[in-house]
C-alpha cells in the first residue's frame, strides 16, 4: 500500500507570495496533521484535521491555513510568505480521531524555501 | 504541557558497539511515547511507540526503549550499531490536545547518530 504522498517535493516561493501544499493520506486513514520542521529542530505541529473539520491548531499564526476534502486528502496554505517560513512540511496520516496512543505515519515533506 | 527532552544533541559510536539515545519527559498524564527515525531528505518513520502496556518496548531493526515512569525516561538503545542506523532520532510524547480531541505530537530537538567504521 503507498504510504503518505506529500506535493511538490521542493518549492522555491519569494516572501509575500502564498503556497498550498498538498498531501495524500494512506489509505484508510482519516485523519491528517501538519508539522513544520525548520533546519535543526524537531517538527513543530500546526494543525489536525479528521473528518474534514480542525481538530487542532498549533502556536501558528493566521497566515496558516489548511482544509480536508471528502477524499481526507488536504491542503496547507501559507499567505504572506515570511524568510522564518522556511522549512521543511510533514504530513501525516493516522486511523482515526485524535487518541493519544495512535501512532502518525509521516510523508517525505515538501522543503519550501523563500527568498 | 508536556515536553521531551534529548539529552544528547549527538551521539558517535562504532560499527558493532552498543547505542543509547537518551530521552527524559514530562507530562502531567499517562503518556504514550514514540520514538521516530529521519534519514537525510526523509520524513519521519516511526521505531517504536509505549502505550502503557509492556514498559521493555521492542521496535524495528533491532531498536528497544524502556519506559521508567520513577525517572521519566524513554531511553532507546540497540546492542550493536550498523552503518544504515546513521540518521536524526526523535523521541516524541503524544499531548492530548483539549480541542475536541486532537492528538498533538510534541518532539524533542533530535539526536544525531553517526557510526564510525
Amino acid at each position: 500500500d503507498a504510504g503518505v504522498t506529500q506535493s511538490p517535493t521542493h518549492l522555491i516561493k519569494t516572501r509575500g507570495q502564498h503556497v498550498t501544499l498538498r498531501c495524500s493520506p494512506i489509505s484508510g486513514h482519516k485523519s491528517v496533521s501538519w508539522y513544520q520542521q525548520v533546519l535543526g529542530q524537531g517538527p513543530q505541529f500546526i494543525f489536525q484535521y479528521y473528518e474534514k473539520e480542525e481538530r487542532g491548531r498549533g502556536n501558528f499564526p493566521d497566515r496558516f491555513s489548511a482544509r480536508q476534502f471528502p477524499n481526507y486528502s488536504s491542503e496547507l496554505n501559507v499567505n504572506a510568505l515570511l524568510l522564518g517560513d522556511s522549512a521543511l512540511y510533514l504530513c501525516a496520516s493516522s486511523t482515526g480521531r485524535g487518541r493519544a496512543n495512535q501512532p502518525q505515519h509521516f510523508g517525505d515533506g515538501t522543503r519550501l524555501s523563500i527568498l | 504541557a508536556q515536553s521531551v527532552t534529548q539529552l544528547d544533541s549527538h551521539v558517535s559510536v562504532s560499527e558493532g558497539t552498543p547505542v543509547l539515545l537518551r530521552c527524559n519527559y514530562s507530562s502531567s498524564y499517562s503518556p504514550s511515547l514514540f520514538w521516530y527515525v529521519q534519514h537525510p531528505n526523509k520524513g519521519l518513520q516511526l521505531l517504536l511507540k509505549y502505550t502503557s502496556a509492556a514498559t521493555l518496548v521492542k521496535g524495528i531493526n533491532g531498536f528497544e526503549a524502556e519506559f521508567k515512569k520513577s525517572e521519566t525516561s524513554f531511553h532507546l538503545t540497540k546492542p550493536s550499531a550498523h552503518m544504515s542506523d546513521a540518521a536524526e532520532y526523535f523521541c516524541v510524547v503524544s499531548d492530548p490536545s483539549d480541542f475536541q480531541g486532537a492528538q498533538k505530537l510534541v518532539f524533542g530537538q533530535g539526536t544525531r547518530l553517526t557510526i564510525n567504521p
